[in-house]
C-alpha cells in the first residue's frame, strides 16, 4: 500500500503570498492531521480532521486553514506568508480520531518563504 | 504545563552500546507517550509508545522506561547499530486534549558510531 503522499515536495514563496499544500492519506484512513516542523524543533500541531470535520487546532493565527475532501485527502492553506512560516510542513493520517491511533507521516513540504 | 523537555539534545554511541533519551512532562492529564524516529528527508515514524498503566514496554532492543510519580519517561536503545542514527522526538497526549493533540519534544540527534 501507497503511504502519505504530500504535495509538492519543496515550494518558495515571496512574503505576503498565499500557498496551498496537499496530503493524500493511506486508503483506509479518515483522519489527517497537519503539522509544522521548524528546524531543529520537533512538530508542531496545525490541525486535526476526521470525516471532513475538524476535531482539533492548535496554536495558529487564522492565517492557516485547512480542509478535507469527501476523499479523504486535505488541503492546507496560508495566506499572507511570513518569513517565519518557512518550515517543513507534515501531514499524517491515522483510521480513526483517538489520540492514540497511530500516525503516519508524509515526507513532507519544505517551504521557503524570501 | 503542555511542554515536553526532551534531553539530550544530542548524543554520539559506540556501535554496541546502549543510547539514551530521556523526557520529561508536566501535564498529568497526558495518557499516552510515543516515541518517533525520523530521518533525514522523512517524516516521523512510530517506534513504539506506551501508556501509563505500565511501567516498562520492550519491542526488540527499543524499551520505553515510565515513572509515573516523576512524571519522566525514557527511550532505550540495546545494541545500538549505524543505522539507529537518527533524530528522535517523544511525545506525550491526552483524550482531553483538543485545541494541542499531541505534543513533541524538540529532538535528540543520534549517531552511533561504526
Amino acid at each position: 500500500d501507497a503511504g502519505v503522499t504530500q504535495s509538492p515536495t519543496h515550494l518558495i514563496k515571496t512574503r505576503g503570498q498565499h500557498v496551498t499544500l496537499r496530503c493524500s492519506p493511506i486508503s483506509g484512513h479518515k483522519s489527517v492531521s497537519w503539522y509544522q516542523q521548524v528546524l531543529g524543533q520537533g512538530p508542531q500541531f496545525i490541525f486535526q480532521y476526521y470525516e471532513k470535520e475538524e476535531r482539533g487546532r492548535g496554536n495558529f493565527p487564522d492565517r492557516f486553514s485547512a480542509r478535507q475532501f469527501p476523499n479523504y485527502s486535505s488541503e492546507l492553506n496560508v495566506n499572507a506568508l511570513l518569513l517565519g512560516d518557512s518550515a517543513l510542513y507534515l501531514c499524517a493520517s491515522s483510521r480513526g480520531q483517538r489520540h492514540t491511533d497511530t500516525q503516519y507521516f508524509g515526507p513532507g513540504t519544505r517551504l521557503t518563504v524570501l | 504545563q503542555q511542554q515536553v523537555k526532551q534531553s539530550p539534545q544530542s548524543l554520539i554511541v559506540q556501535k554496541g552500546g546502549i543510547s539514551i533519551i530521556n523526557c520529561a512532562y508536566e501535564n498529568t492529564a497526558f495518557d499516552y507517550f510515543p516515541w518517533y524516529q525520523q530521518f533525514p528527508g522523512k517524516g516521523p515514524a512510530l517506534l513504539i509508545a506506551i501508556r501509563p498503566d505500565v511501567s516498562e514496554k520492550k519491542e526488540g532492543r527499543f524499551t520505553i522506561s515510565f515513572n509515573k510519580s516523576a512524571k519522566q519517561f525514557s527511550l532505550h536503545i540495546m545494541d545500538s547499530q549505524p543505522g539507529d542514527s537518527a533524530t528522535y522526538f517523544c511525545a506525550a497526549s491526552a483524550a482531553s486534549n483538543r485545541d494541542d493533540k499531541i505534543i513533541f519534544g524538540k529532538g535528540t540527534r543520534l549517531h552511533i558510531l561504526p
